[in-house]
């Protein structure tokens, strides 16, 4: 079955805390970003990858690092965690064709303390 | 950057009824997609539309790329309608790099 899995589903921690939420993919696809959601702001783009070891800038870069070491995979990792971070986190993936369809992981909610 | 509006925010619905959600942006894009958030949180992509119409069952989609909006339409809407729609529009940023903007969504209940 096509998916795109995320882990952990929900996270509680505390400021400073180093973690890291993995999102892998099973489809193949190149492309792969992160997302976060929070009310009244919809979702707005963390980082994406075009391929392994391309990754650039979203709109919300700022505490967060990602890496592309594998095509499945793309880890997100929040250094030193801060309570504006909590929040619900989506990965997604495409093909190579601009972004075609994006398919959704299930969504990690963070909180940090 | 780039503004997607997004409208209504909220509309709430008899089950049966039509509905058109609206999403305007501000430049020209590349493409763009709606996305259905049940109430448990998935995120679902309805169509890929850069322009012209697509129908997929009951919904179905336009975009028009030289007026900068798209319309997202429901009918006969039924309870498992109920959630959040976004639109999202797609920019292409230079040496192969695309970015996803998304609107606030418009917020839908369906009521039996």
């Amino acid at each position: 079955e096509a998916q795109v899995t995320q882990n952990p589903r929900y996270l509680i921690t505390v400021t400073g805390k180093k973690l890291t939420v993995t999102c892998s993919q099973n489809m193949n696809h190149e492309y792969m970003s992160w997302y976060r959601q929070d009310p009244g702001l919809g979702l707005r783009q963390i980082y994406y990858s075009m391929n392994v070891e391309v990754t650039d800038k979203g709109d919300v870069p700022e505490g967060y690092k990602v890496s592309r070491k594998e095509k499945r995979n793309f880890p997100l990792i929040l250094e030193s965690p801060s309570p504006n971070q909590t929040s619900l986190y989506f990965c997604a993936s495409s093909t190579r064709q601009g972004w075609d369809t994006q398919y959704f992981g299930p969504g990690t909610r963070l909180t940090v303390l | 950057g780039i503004q997607v509006e997004q409208s209504p925010p909220d509309l709430i619905l008899q089950e049966g009824a039509n509905s058109t959600l609206r999403c305007n942006f501000s430049d020209s894009v590349n493409n763009l997609q709606w996305f259905h958030q049940n109430p448990w949180g998935q995120l679902i992509n309805l169509f890929y539309i850069p322009s012209g119409t697509k129908q997929n069952g009951r919904l179905s989609a336009t975009t028009v790329a030289t007026e900068r909006y798209s319309l997202l339409y429901i009918s006969s809407s039924q309870t498992t309608d109920s959630g959040v729609y976004f639109c999202a529009v797609e920019k292409y940023s230079g040496a192969g790099s695309y970015q996803l903007t998304f609107g606030k969504g418009t917020k839908l209940s369906v009521i039996p």
